[in-house]
């Protein structure tokens, strides 16, 4: 069974257009993230989510609205999509020890979104 | 702030020799250091990390990891390298925190030559 999923796993649309990336995870985490990983391969924070509640927002354009229905999914919604929005979208999920930092994090394969 | 660097944009070594790839970090604090390997269109998987206790941190697919709080360095390593090791290898520092996020390096390129 995966732990973490990700829907869709490839994803091309056009400029202007919203779509939504879906991500469950079956491994009874509280915390769940959305992270970037750009054209050259960076890795960045964009929002984290506990237990349904917004922990981290990191200086992401409006556009981009996490919602989290219950503390299985996360799911990324992104209104009027930009040339610029192309990357892979990783989701994680852990299990946070008072927030120490220690827990690992546990990624789904990522959705490649291609904005054209 | 914290940050970790990995100042190689690659290396490349031969089947059966060892590897290292490096990583340093800054940190104020506890240092929380992860591995992660990310396989060509595939997402990161975890490889290991440093909490506290023993230097040497044993992980995944017989890699390991050496604290070095001196030189502030994780650098990754394994005794002999296989062409399946070939992958993107990312160095972390967990955050802590209420934010509690990870901050990752920014990648080194593992290519093993047959």
């Amino acid at each position: 069974d995966t732990a973490v999923s990700q829907t869709p796993k490839y994803l091309v649309t056009q400029m202007g257009n919203d779509k939504s990336i879906k991500c469950e995870q079956n491994l009874g985490h509280d915390t769940m993230y959305w992270y970037k990983q750009d054209s050259k391969k960076f890795l960045k924070i964009m929002f984290s989510y506990n237990n349904k509640e917004l922990i981290i927002n990191e200086t992401v354009p409006n556009r981009f609205s996490p919602k989290s229905p219950d503390k299985a999914h996360l799911n990324l919604h992104i209104n009027s999509l930009e040339l610029g929005d192309s990357a892979v979208y990783f989701c994680a999920s852990n299990m946070p020890h008072a927030g120490s930092g220690q827990e690992t994090q546990y990624f789904g394969p990522g959705t490649r979104l291609l904005v054209l | 702030a914290q940050s970790v660097a990995q100042p190689e944009d690659q290396v490349n070594v031969a089947e059966g020799n060892p590897l290292t790839v490096k990583c340093t970090y800054s940190v104020s604090g506890n240092p929380y250091l992860f591995w992660y390997v990310q396989y060509p269109n595939r997402g990161l998987q975890f490889l290991l990390k440093y909490i506290t206790g023993d230097n040497l941190v044993k992980g995944s697919y017989g890699f390991e990891a050496e604290f070095n709080k001196s030189q502030t360095s994780f650098h990754l390593k394994k005794p002999s390298a296989l062409v399946s090791d070939s992958a993107l290898y990312f160095c972390a520092v967990g955050s802590g925190g209420a934010t509690n996020k990870l901050i990752f390096g920014t990648g080194t390129l593992l290519a093993v030559q047959p």
